[in-house]
């Protein structure tokens, strides 16, 4: 079962950085925090993940904080495109079921 | 790399009839696949746990004798849906796992419509 609580909506205008956050004050030492996102239709798309440290591609960033009961998501600069369902999910090492929770829907606004 | 092909992406069948549903890893060996379905407005409830070679893992509530799950390779799994029901239409996706702590890559998900 999804371990994670998100918001269920948020708006962010384009252009400006959207934060997204995430707790998960029930993860444990070994679980990793992963952000997917899922645009309408579509199966979800990979953004980032991390165990500890703040982590950064060329997506997005990653801030998990020092108890890890929570992270947040950066998309530095959102765009049109950004509009989708973005899901937190925390897991254990691989083969572990990955179950998800109810995302936020982030609605980027011109 | 890692794409993960799902095939039909849609589908429409009479009430009573069985579809399959194929979920490949184009360019990976994938140990581990799962199965989701979606309904509308909804998050994905995943609905079994596949690993090659072995019998999959069902979920609570997954009946798995309707929802047939064989993970004959490493890059290909399939969900078979029998003796389908209205109320089996939704959105199903699947995704695969590399060997090692990797993200999971999913597929576009497939579309059934049963009539």
């Amino acid at each position: 079962d999804a371990k994670t609580t998100q918001p269920p909506s948020m708006d962010c205008a384009e252009g400006r950085a959207a934060n997204l956050p995430c707790n998960h004050s029930t993860i444990s030492g070994n679980e990793y925090v992963y952000w997917y996102r899922q645009i309408h239709s579509q199966g979800p798309q990979y953004i980032i993940h991390g165990l500890k440290n703040n982590e950064t591609n060329e997506m997005a960033s990653l801030i998990i904080t020092e108890d890890r009961k929570s992270s947040t998501l950066i998309l530095p600069h959102a765009t049109l495109r950004d509009t989708a369902v973005y899901y937190c999910i925390v897991r254990a090492n691989t083969g572990n079921q990955f179950y998800f929770g109810t995302g936020t829907s982030l609605t980027v606004i011109p | 790399g890692a794409v993960v092909s799902q095939h039909p992406s849609w589908v429409i069948c009479k009430s009573g009839t069985s579809v399959k549903i194929e979920c490949r890893s184009l360019d990976f060996q994938a140990t581990t696949m799962f199965w989701y379905r979606q309904f509308p407005k909804q998050s994905l409830m995943l609905m079994a746990t596949s690993n090659e070679g072995s019998k999959a893992t069902y979920e609570q509530g997954v009946e798995k004798d309707k929802f047939l799950i064989n993970h004959a390779s490493l890059t290909l799994s399939t969900l078979t849906v029998t003796s389908a029901h209205p109320e089996d239409s939704s959105f199903y996706i699947c995704s695969a796992e590399k060997r090692g702590n990797s993200p999971l890559h999913f597929g576009n998900g497939t579309r059934l419509t049963v009539t």
